[in-house]
């Protein structure tokens, strides 16, 4: 069964900075991309950022790019979003999937919610 | 590219057919997704390539594309389908969303 797990979220500061984690299992992990999407309380989706199956190619949406940083562990089979200098439109679920590069997600995780406010 | 999904709410009986818009702002070349989405859940894969059906997805969710139109069509409504529909472009980086379409009981 495909599972991916997101964990990290917590309440933060504005302008702090979090690690969000999304471990993965049921599937072939190294073959896949994965990709963070949020969704702001009582809002749409948003996508944020995919990180090719290898980690050696990487995508950001135009809100989070120079913020955030997408990263994995093969080895783990654990793709991380670094999150910097968040502010409270960062404040939102945040869900990770898997996909191949460049095309639609197919599995999703059940999110980790971050919230931005001091 | 920006996707505009129309209407925001839809207001269907069950048993009836729901006719979901999603206007991008430029060819999307098949590479359009749809999801759904239940309160408190992740969203579900249900169409990819503009018309494909996802594993387990019922035959009545359907796809097309005419032009920059996408359409999702639901026929025969259940009460399983009242959720939140969202269209989800792969073309272009950036990837983006539609801001979703409700689909609730009248």
């Amino acid at each position: 069964e495909v599972q991916l797990v997101e964990s990290g979220g917590a309440l933060v500061q504005p302008g702090g900075s979090l690690r969000l984690s999304c471990t993965a299992s049921g599937f072939t992990f190294t073959a896949y991309a994965v990709t963070w999407v949020r969704q702001a309380p009582g809002k749409g989706l948003e996508w944020v950022s995919v990180i090719s199956s290898s980690g050696g190619h990487t995508q950001y949406a135009d809100s989070v790019r120079g913020r955030f940083t997408i990263s994995r562990d093969n080895s783990r089979n654990t793709v991380y979003l670094h999150m910097n200098s968040l502010t409270a439109e960062d404040t939102a679920v945040y869900y990770c999937a898997k996909g191949m590069w460049g095309a639609y997600v197919d599995y999703w995780g059940q999110g980790t919610l971050v919230t931005v406010s001091s | 590219i920006v996707l505009t999904q129309s209407p925001a709410t839809l207001s269907v009986s069950p048993g009836e057919t729901a006719t979901l818009s999603c206007r991008a702002s430029q060819i999307l070349n098949n590479n359009l997704a749809w999801y759904q989405q239940k309160p408190g859940q992740a969203p579900r894969l249900l169409i990819y390539g503009a018309s494909t059906r996802a594993t387990g997805i019922p035959a009545r969710f359907s796809g097309s594309e005419s032009g920059t139109e996408l359409t999702l069509t639901i026929s025969s409504l259940r009460s399983e389908d009242f959720a939140v529909y969202y269209c989800h472009q792969y073309d272009k980086w950036p990837l983006t969303f539609g801001g979703g379409t409700k689909v609730e009981i009248k």
